[in-house]
């Protein structure tokens, strides 16, 4: 069974400071990793994925993240953060391979942007 | 927008009763993924359908059963709600089971009282 942990349930930065967002994963088996954002009461919105290939992963918005086998992690930074960043990130994990493959969610990090 | 819709946006009921949520796949998606969002926590899966079948679950029980009609629309139907049913509802779908991209629905809030 795969699971995920976001470290930090809440992270405030200053405008402009870098951002940065902790994700590991366990899994038997390195899973596809995703980061999503979802602002208040609406659905999620995916921001970058990883699946093969470069393990550096631009998203939108000036998101990117790092997937580091090692360390077993997948953290999403941006080097300057702004006022619409404010939102609630999630982290998931999907299964390589298979047909009846669900994404497992990290229990998410509200980040907050202070002025 | 993601081309995935779910209706209605809110709902109130109260314990003991049925509730039927929908979800509108985008065009040329067959497989659809719904979720429970517990208040402050990460999205659970529920389960998926996969042209009309289901072909995976988590771990809710049966009260929590599903359709996919052949234009690959779905539902969500809860039975003998709770108060811990109390969550937004996602919806997610993708072009085929084995895609790894999902696509969110903005969710259905239900509250049970």
């Amino acid at each position: 069974a795969q699971s995920v942990t976001q470290l930090g349930s809440h992270v405030s930065v200053s405008e402009g400071a870098l951002v940065l967002l902790r994700c590991n994963y366990s899994s038997s088996v390195p899973p596809y990793l995703f980061w999503y954002v979802q602002y208040p009461n609406q659905g999620l919105q995916l921001l970058l994925k990883y699946t093969t290939g470069a393990t550096l992963v631009k998203g939108i918005n000036g998101f990117e993240a790092e997937f580091k086998k090692s360390e077993t992690s997948f953290h999403l930074t941006k080097p300057s953060a702004h006022m619409s960043d404010a939102a609630e990130y999630f982290c998931a994990a999907l299964k390589p391979s298979g047909s009846a493959r669900q994404l497992t969610f990290g229990s998410g990090t509200q980040l907050t942007v202070l002025p | 927008e993601t081309g995935v819709t779910q209706s209605p946006t809110h709902l109130i009921k109260t314990r003991g009763q049925q509730v039927t949520l929908r979800c509108s796949s985008q065009s040329g998606h067959n497989t659809v993924s719904w979720y429970q969002q517990a208040l402050g926590q990460g999205p659970q899966f529920i389960f998926q359908y996969y042209r009309e079948e289901e072909n995976g679950r988590g771990n809710f029980p049966p009260r929590f059963s599903g359709l996919q009609f052949p234009n690959y629309s779905s539902e969500l139907n809860v039975n003998a709600l709770e108060l811990d049913d109390s969550a937004l509802y996602l919806c997610a779908t993708r072009t085929t089971s084995w895609e790894d991209t999902q696509y969110f629905g903005p969710g259905t809030r239900l509250t049970v009282l």
